[in-house]
């Protein structure tokens, strides 16, 4: 079965360092979403991208995040200067289309801010 | 927007027991989903379940949309079935955004 892949899966970083997390959808997807997850904490929407552009961001997405998809495979996410508060795993997920279809998540990156 | 509410937050399960965990839910939803995350901390997709009943298994899933809640069913339980549960649902009027509610914690004992 097709799946959403992620890397890496743990990625450390210094605080005000960029990082690029990467994401693989599932070719035929045209939604695409990210998620952040605070350890022990919900999981909380960030964006979601369909047709070359955000369609919906939350408080949390802000000017620190990005996102992209250069190449027609790959959907990434940016974070122009991290925060120890940026620790989380995040996670990718795409969908076929807007109604009728579920989620599909990939394994997420950890991601820790030292 | 949409809120999502689940309960019980923890619950503590002799192996072999029977639970029921309930997602409410504040609006009118396109789709909800169950997930489990495991130790891992990987979402396994349980259930896609707008609305009416599936069976998985020992596992199986109601909603019930125009109450706005949803059961998930956990028969014969397993110490592999410990982790949390998610309900995830996507507001009608907002479908390109999928709310997670908080989570219900499950530890089954030997």
């Amino acid at each position: 079965e097709p799946e959403v892949t992620q890397t890496p899966s743990h990625q450390v970083t210094q605080m005000g360092q960029e990082v690029i997390l990467r994401c693989v959808p599932i070719s035929n997807h045209l939604y695409f979403y990210w998620y952040r997850q605070i350890l022990g904490q919900k999981v909380e929407f960030l964006v979601s991208f369909y047709n070359n552009e955000i369609s919906e961001k939350s408080e949390i997405f802000d000017d620190q995040f990005s996102v992209e998809r250069p190449d027609g495979s790959n959907f990434t996410l940016k974070i122009r200067s991290t925060k120890l508060e940026d620790s989380a795993m995040y996670f990718c997920a795409s969908l076929i289309r807007a109604y009728n279809s579920p989620l599909h998540f990939g394994n997420g990156t950890r991601l820790t801010v030292t | 927007g949409i809120q999502v509410e689940q309960s019980p937050p923890d619950l503590i399960l002799q192996e072999g027991a029977n639970s029921t965990l309930r997602c409410n839910f504040s609006d009118s939803v396109n789709n909800l989903q169950w997930f489990h995350q495991n130790p891992w901390g990987q979402l396994i997709n349980l259930f896609y379940i707008p609305s009416g009943t599936k069976q998985n298994g020992r596992l199986s899933a109601t909603t019930v949309a125009t109450e706005r809640y949803s059961l998930l069913y956990i028969s014969s339980s397993q110490t592999t079935d410990s982790g949390v549960y998610f309900c995830a649902v996507e507001q009608e009027t907002s479908y390109d955004k999928v709310i997670f509610g908080p989570g219900t914690s499950l530890s089954v004992i030997p």
